[in-house]
């Protein structure tokens, strides 16, 4: 059983688009968070949310949308799509408390073309 | 955001002992230290965590520094697959991880 699971895998689409990513955990936790790794493999963290509201945003553009609709899923949506925007984006979760671990998603490959 | 310096790359033998050393001169009284891996194509992967003491899990051994301005992470027994990229990291306060370019390691069989 995938402790978080995102879909999809694969996200290919064009400029000027809307796109969605979503993200599901079965742990239990109460945060969930959403990172982007970039090209040179640099991993930065965009939002997290606890109990389905937002305590961390991290200079991420409008464009970016997250929404909680249960603590379980945190979603990603993304509008008019950008050449830089794509990456791969992580979904993770944890037990509130800096000493919580973080379990991560496979990822979302996102390709803008 | 406290800062970590790891060595860019590492390179070790299959069932050897492997020291992955990590910097963080600027660390407070209630940091924590985080320790995480990524497999290639993978997501991230929690590996192991201290505040003073060292710890030890099933996966490593985490040795920390007296005045916890370094540590160390430690694979007892490498194998291929432990061939990864492993971030050392500090949490202050929001519980968010920084991760920086991490050190990435190389076995050899």
């Amino acid at each position: 059983d995938t402790a978080v699971s995102q879909t999809p895998k694969y996200l290919v689409t064009q400029m000027g688009n809307d796109k969605s990513i979503k993200c599901e955990q079965n742990l239990g936790h109460d945060t969930m968070y959403w990172y982007k790794q970039d090209s040179k493999k640099f991993l930065k963290i965009m939002f997290s949310y606890n109990n389905k509201e937002l305590i961390i945003n991290e200079t991420v553009p409008n464009r970016f949308s997250p929404k909680s609709p249960d603590k379980a899923h945190l979603n990603l949506h993304i509008n008019s799509l950008e050449l830089g925007d794509s990456a791969v984006y992580f979904c993770a979760s944890s037990q509130e408390g800096r000493a919580a671990e973080q379990y991560f998603g496979p990822g979302t490959r996102l390709t803008v073309t | 955001d406290a800062k970590t310096t790891q060595p860019n790359s590492m390179e070790s033998n299959e069932e050897e002992p492997v020291h992955l050393p990590c910097n963080h001169s600027t660390i407070s009284g209630t940091d924590y230290i985080h320790w995480y891996r990524q497999l290639p194509s993978q997501g991230p992967e929690y590996v192991i965590h201290g505040l003073t003491s060292n710890v030890n899990n099933r996966m490593a051994s985490l040795a920390i520094a007296e005045d916890r301005k370094s540590s160390t992470l430690i694979l007892h027994r490498a194998t291929l697959r432990d061939a990864a990229v492993y971030y050392c990291i500090l949490i202050r306060g929001a519980q968010k991880l920084v991760f920086g370019q991490g050190t990435r390691l190389t076995i050899n069989p």
